[in-house]
């Protein structure tokens, strides 16, 4: 059974740093693209980054340059780490898996709160 | 950046009626090798996102025949031939053609 669980969010000041993970079971993350997406309170969905299966990885224009997206195939974990926090990356974020090269999201996991404030 | 702009933003529908979304990119979503990139998402209250429709115009496993999809290259419609009150939640386009995926704002369907 494919279940993606992650972890890792919490409270953080504006301008720290959190690392989320996003821990696989019932594939292999290396073998499939796997993405990132954020909900923040009562709006909609936002597409955050991608990690290709070949190991290229792309980000929204809004965390470009502070979101670093990786993986541990060891593990079977997909990591972001979120760097210089905004009070605007307050969100939900949830990892996927893409259904290989038809790139639907076909699971989710049950997403991580993310809060940034003083 | 593609941009995906759905209407309406919000539907309210009697139980047993029909419901249409829609849903159009700034570009053609239409690849080379002849899918559509489009994807349509359900996050019912209180969950994760559910795939519904892939590819355009093809449901998802489990997903109940009353759900089709379909469009061309820029213009793309998420129908629900007869909704229930399962169906409530909030409907998303998505495009996958090409980095960034972007979503559209959200469709809220509630029953009357």
């Amino acid at each position: 059974e494919v279940q993606l669980v992650e972890s890792g969010g919490g409270l953080v000041q504006p301008g720290g740093s959190l690392r989320l993970s996003c821990a696989a079971s019932g594939f292999t993350v290396s073998s499939h693209y796997m993405s990132w997406v954020r909900q923040a309170p009562g709006k909609g969905l936002e597409w955050v980054s991608v990690i290709y299966s070949v190991g290229n990885t792309y980000y929204a224009d809004s965390v470009k340059g502070r979101f670093t997206i990786s993986r541990d195939s060891s593990k079977n974990t997909v990591f972001l780490q979120m760097n210089s926090l905004r009070a605007e990356d307050t969100a939900v974020y949830f990892c996927a898996r893409h259904y290989d090269y038809l790139n639907y999201l076909d699971y989710w996991g049950q997403g991580n709160l993310v809060t940034v404030s003083s | 950046e593609i941009v995906m702009t759905q209407s309406p933003l919000s539907l309210s529908v009697t139980p047993g009626e029909p419901a249409s979304i829609s849903c159009r990119s700034s570009q053609n979503l239409l690849h080379s090798n002849g899918y559509k990139y489009v994807d349509w998402y359900l996050q019912k209250p209180g969950q994760s996102p559910q795939i519904v429709i892939y590819l355009g115009s093809n449901r998802a496993s489990g997903v109940p025949d009353r759900f089709s999809g379909s469009g061309s290259g820029t213009d793309f419609t998420l129908r629900v031939s007869r909704v229930e009150a399962e169906d409530v939640g909030v409907y998303y386009c998505m495009q996958a053609l090409q980095t960034p995926y972007t979503f559209g704002q959200g469709t809220k369907l509630e029953i009357k």
